[in-house]
Parts: C-alpha cells; structure tokens; sequence
C-alpha cells in the first residue's frame, strides 16, 4: 500500500510560520491535498490540487509541491491553527488515495 | 444545504455484520465520488475506498480490498460500507466524504460527522 510520510509534530509561536512536509514517491506526478481536523470533529479540506485554497480558508495557508515532497504552510499562525493536518495523495498509477500519518501543530 | 449524513453509532459483536450509510443530500448526488476514510481510536486517517454512484465504479485501498464492500443506491443518494464478519479491530469512526467535483483526481472537499463502530464481545 502507498505510504506518504509526515512529521509526527510541529511547533510554533503565534505570529510565527508552521512547515509541514509530505513525502511520497509518486508526488512528481500526483496532486496533494491538505485536510486540517480538530479534536472531535470531521476533517475540513484546507488544500487542493497541490496549491488551491478553498473558499473560506483563509489566505495564510498556501501549498506547494517540488519532487517527492509536498508541504503546506501557515504563515502568521494564530492559536485557532492548532489541529492535526493529513497530506493525501494517489498511488503512482492514480488507481487509489493514502493518507499521510499526520502532524500535529501546536501553538506554543 | 449540501451535506453528507451518516447513520448512527453502531455496537456489534465479532463475527456479525454491519452496514453503515451515507446519504447526500441537496446536490445531484450520481456525480460526486464518494468514499469512506476509517479512524481508529486516537490514530490517524485511513482511506479504504470510493465508488461514483452514476456507474458504481469503485476503487479500493489494497489495505481494505476484500476486507469491506462499497456499494450505493442512487436512486436514494446513499453510499454504503460493509462488512461481513467484523473483528475487534474494526472498532473505529467511519467518515464518507465527497469529491469537489467529478473528477476522481480530486479531494474530499465534503465530510460526514463520522459514524462510531464499536466491535466487543
């Protein structure tokens, strides 16, 4: 089964910029996207197509993608950023998707 | 409103059967895919699989292949997951989610509030 690997944890003071990586063997050829889940509740999409926003997400979440690794990042982070955020992407013949293990971002 | 409801919490016993729902409601439901994402108690998200309800294509992680069935009834908008003999492990929130557009090559854009499945003897 396709594996996409993330950091199990990430930590930054508000105001400050929070990187998170994806890193996956089929990303040169697949989108990743980005869901962002809060203790309790459903995942909510904060990325797609490697670099679209949703409506409603707020401009401090940007994507982008470069070989192997996809990474999304929160510029500005403020307290309501701290979730539990999942890459996803498709299998290197786009016949099925995987979850990455996730990353917790704490606001110090 | 647009939006994705699931049916409630389920208790089962290992070896029995179960089927959970997911009905679409408020958009024209034959053309979204709509999948199913497991969560086990205090891990991470898991796909398990996806079905386009127009023609019932349905694409499976291998992790979840032969291990549950997708299905779904168009003419109700509802997506189906089941299982025919649950184990202990299958102890879980089940999320359905739908694509943002037709397209397979796309993300879950909408989620259902999750359906709990609890498996004990």
């Amino acid at each position: 089964s396709y594996e996409l690997t993330q950091p199990p944890s990430v930590s930054v003071s508000p105001g400050q910029t929070a990187r998170i990586t994806c890193s996956g063997d089929a990303l040169p050829k697949q989108y990743g996207f980005w869901h962002q889940q809060k203790p309790g509740q459903a995942p909510v999409l904060v990325m797609y197509k490697d670099n679209e926003r949703p409506s409603g997400i707020p401009e401090r979440f940007s994507g982008s993608s470069s070989g192997t690794t996809a990474t999304l990042t929160i510029t500005d982070v403020q307290a309501e950023d701290e979730a539990d955020y999942y890459c996803q992407s498709a299998d290197s013949s786009g016949n099925y998707y995987a979850f990455g293990s996730g990353t917790r971002v704490t606001v110090l | 409103e647009v939006q994705l409801v699931q049916s409630g919490a389920e208790v089962r016993k290992p070896g029995q059967s179960l089927t959970i729902s997911c009905k679409g409601v408020g958009y024209n439901f034959a053309t979204y895919w709509v999948g199913w994402v497991r969560q086990m108690p205090g891990k991470g998200l898991e796909w398990m699989g996806i079905i386009y309800p127009r023609d019932s294509e349905t694409r499976y992680s291998p992790s979840f292949q032969g291990q549950v069935t997708i299905s779904v009834d168009k003419s109700i908008s509802t997506a189906y997951l089941h299982w025919g003999s649950l184990k202990a492990s299958d102890t879980a929130v089940y999320f359905c989610a739908r694509h943002k557009t037709d397209s397979f090559s796309d993300a879950f854009h909408m989620w259902g509030r999750g359906t709990m499945v609890t498996v004990s003897s």
